[in-house]
């Protein structure tokens, strides 16, 4: 069954520590993305990877981090640095990184920070 | 810089009754992407539009590319309750076709 995971689906935090939410695609997709969304809000691009091993910032990388060490992997690490940091997450690939090419996306992950 | 601006922000009707968004740019799009978002789920894709003046239909909803192709517009026929969500556009940004932008979406409500 092909698609994109996230876990967990629920994840909470005490402020002050590091959290990395796992992103995992088997579509053979090259292009990955993560994205926050806060109520009521669109989405905003976090960080986004065109190949393996290769990532650029998005318009709301501070704070944030991540790898793309495996062409299926691209984890998101929100740092205490993210003064704001409770949100939905979601992460999405695309078999290329085009404006033509669709975006799946994964079921997403809530942080709240307490 | 470019600018995005989906209308209405949020919109509630009665069941039966006809709805539609619209996604306008400041500039010329190659493409645009339709996506719907279901409460507490995440963003799945419906259509992608490329040429001027393009007409797609899926069942109840109508998609349309404006000639100028700097508008779209989303219309529901006769909205089921099936149809709550959030539908955002999304596209490319200013003469980038590669890095894309999204509109902050429209939120439908039905009343049964």
């Amino acid at each position: 069954d092909g698609g994109i995971t996230q876990s967990p689906k629920y994840l909470f935090r005490k402020e002050g520590q590091n959290v990395t939410l796992s992103c995992e695609q088997n579509l053979n997709h090259d292009a990955m993305y993560w994205y926050r969304q806060d109520p009521g809000q669109g989405l905003r691009l976090i960080y986004y990877s065109q190949i393996v091993n290769d990532f650029q910032k998005g318009d709301i990388a501070e704070g944030y981090s991540v790898s793309r060490e495996k062409k299926e992997s691209f984890p998101l690490t929100v740092t205490s640095a993210q003064k704001n940091p409770t949100a939905f997450y979601l992460c999405a690939s695309s078999a290329r990184f085009t404006s033509t090419d669709t975006q799946y996306f994964g079921p997403g992950t809530r942080l709240t920070v307490l | 810089g470019q600018q995005v601006m989906q209308i209405p922000q949020y919109q509630h009707v009665q069941e039966g009754e006809d709805f539609t968004t619209y996604c306008n740019s400041s500039t010329t799009l190659s493409n645009i992407q339709w996506y719907k978002q279901r409460p507490g789920g995440h963003p799945v894709f419906l259509i992608q539009l490329v040429k001027s003046g393009e007409v797609k239909k899926q069942k109840r909803l109508t998609f349309q590319f404006g000639e100028a192709k700097k508008n779209s517009s989303l219309h529901i026929t006769a909205t089921q309750t099936t149809d709550v969500g959030t539908y955002f556009c999304e596209l490319p940004e200013g003469g980038n076709n590669r890095k894309l932008i999204w509109g902050l979406g429209t939120s439908l409500a039905v009343n049964p």
